[in-house]
């Protein structure tokens, strides 16, 4: 079982509707999340991060997190063509260094 | 400008034949990592480091090693590189030294690398 699982994709979405991106993770002891939006062949750039259940909101985009069923997922209002991307979800957990664990993206193609 | 500066962006090299790929940041951070990102299996932390003269695997360290004298600096040495380490390398950073706990990473621009 992957430790993070996100859809594939591609998502497609027409532009100004919303896209809804999701993730599951599977260490119940994860404390921090977050998500980070990849252009091809670029760094990964972030984008919010959340700690908490509920939601956080960050201009057009609002990050969901339901701890009890380990489930994170980030909105985009609004949708614009620069927003096409693959869209990473990671999280972190104690232990190994706390480092980040990724899933493998769900690409997000916003269509004129 | 804060920033993790990774070089080479580009190189390719033949199987064997030791290289180093540089890694600095400029934002004082204690924690770094080096990630390899694969088609379909996603970014996958190769070693990091919590602080000076402290480094310690990740999920995939073979044939990988690093060092920490600096703060600043943390370089990737292949020792003997083989086609299967063909892959796109970040470098990230984290203010805290708690790893990712609080802050996520700033990465790198990365690194890609072929080996024939």
């Amino acid at each position: 079982q992957k430790e993070v699982e996100q859809n594939s994709g591609p998502l497609s979405v027409p532009e100004g509707a919303i896209a809804s991106l999701n993730c599951t993770y599977s260490d119940r002891g994860s404390q921090s999340f977050f998500w980070y939006r990849q252009y091809s062949g670029k760094s990964p750039e972030l984008i919010m991060f959340i700690y908490s259940n509920g939601d956080k909101e960050d201009g057009r985009f609002t990050a969901q997190l339901n701890k009890a069923s380990q489930y994170v997922s980030l909105l985009i209002r609004d949708s614009q063509p620069s927003d096409s991307a693959t869209y990473l979800c990671a999280v972190a957990s104690t232990g190994g260094g706390n480092k980040l664990t990724f899933g493998t993206g769900t690409q997000l193609k916003v269509e004129l | 400008e804060a920033q993790v500066t990774q070089n080479p962006r580009y190189l390719i090299t033949v199987t064997g034949k030791k290289l180093t790929v540089t890694c600095s940041q400029n934002m004082n951070h204690e924690y770094m990592s080096w990630y390899r990102q694969d088609p379909g299996l996603g970014l996958r932390q190769i070693y990091y480091s919590m602080n000076v003269e402290v480094t310690d695997k990740g999920d995939v360290p073979e044939g990988y090693k690093v060092s920490r004298k600096e703060k600043r600096n943390f370089p990737l040495i292949l020792e003997s590189p083989s086609p299967n380490q063909t892959s796109l390398y970040f470098c990230a950073s984290s203010l805290s030294g708690q790893g990712a706990l609080g802050y996520g990473y700033t990465f790198g621009s990365g690194t890609r690398l072929t080996v024939v």
